[in-house]
């Protein structure tokens, strides 16, 4: 059973660079679309960007210019890179498996992980 | 850009149906999958295109989509159904994944 687990500072300074990483164990990347999907405290769920395993990636319009999606396939790893932080950007993150399609749904997520962005 | 428009909130009894919408322009031409959060938990997808229901989730669950409404219905609530929904779309003219507004369930 695919289980997803994110890690990452739970602290990052304005105007710096948030970079979290989703390791994947008990399943491969191989042949699937990964995304990472934010939710600010007691508000709703927003999708960040997808990326496929061969390193296709999509993102949402109102974030593209500061995030990166990777995919380390020897590390069974997905990486999240979002610059220029600021307080709106404070959210749990959370990563989640797509499928083989990019309009798959997100299943199974992974636990999630507190991002506080404070000066 | 899509923007899937979901009840802030619905308030059940124990044993009735709760049913829940998202709405859009044109959503029936789009698969929608659901997803359960209760808090301090990550969402659980609980419908899929449409209307499949994954392993393990009860057939109390069960989903529609047509025209310009999608609807998640629960029947025979249980208080342990209470939790946030939220629906989700891929929007195909902009390549990028979309979720709706999200609704509380209350089980009085």
């Amino acid at each position: 059973q695919v289980q997803l687990q994110e890690s990452g500072p739970g602290l990052v300074k304005t105007s710096e660079t948030l970079s979290l990483t989703c390791t994947v164990s008990g399943g491969s990347i191989n042949g699937y679309y990964w995304s990472w999907i934010r939710q600010p405290p007691g508000k709703g769920l927003e999708w960040i960007g997808s990326i496929y395993f061969t390193g296709s990636s999509n993102y949402n319009p109102s974030l593209k210019s500061r995030v990166i999606v990777s995919v380390d396939m020897s590390q069974n790893q997905i990486s999240l890179s979002l610059t220029s932080v600021t307080a709106a950007d404070t959210a749990v993150y959370y990563c989640a498996r797509d499928g083989p399609h990019y309009y798959d749904p997100f299943d199974p997520w992974g636990q999630g992980t507190l991002v506080t962005v404070s000066s | 850009s899509y923007v899937l428009t979901q009840p802030p909130s619905v308030s059940v009894a124990p044993g009735k149906t709760a049913r829940i919408t998202c709405g859009e322009n044109n959503i029936g031409t789009k698969t929608v999958h659901w997803y359960q959060q209760k808090p301090g938990q990550a969402p659980v997808l609980v419908i899929y295109y449409d209307t499949d229901r994954p392993s393990g989730i009860p057939e109390r669950f069960s989903g529609s989509n047509s025209g310009d409404t999608a609807t998640l219905t629960i029947s025979r609530v249980e208080a342990g159904d209470e939790a946030d929904y939220y629906c989700q779309v891929w929007d195909s003219s902009s390549n990028h994944g979309v979720f709706g507004t999200g609704t509380k369930v209350t089980v009085l």
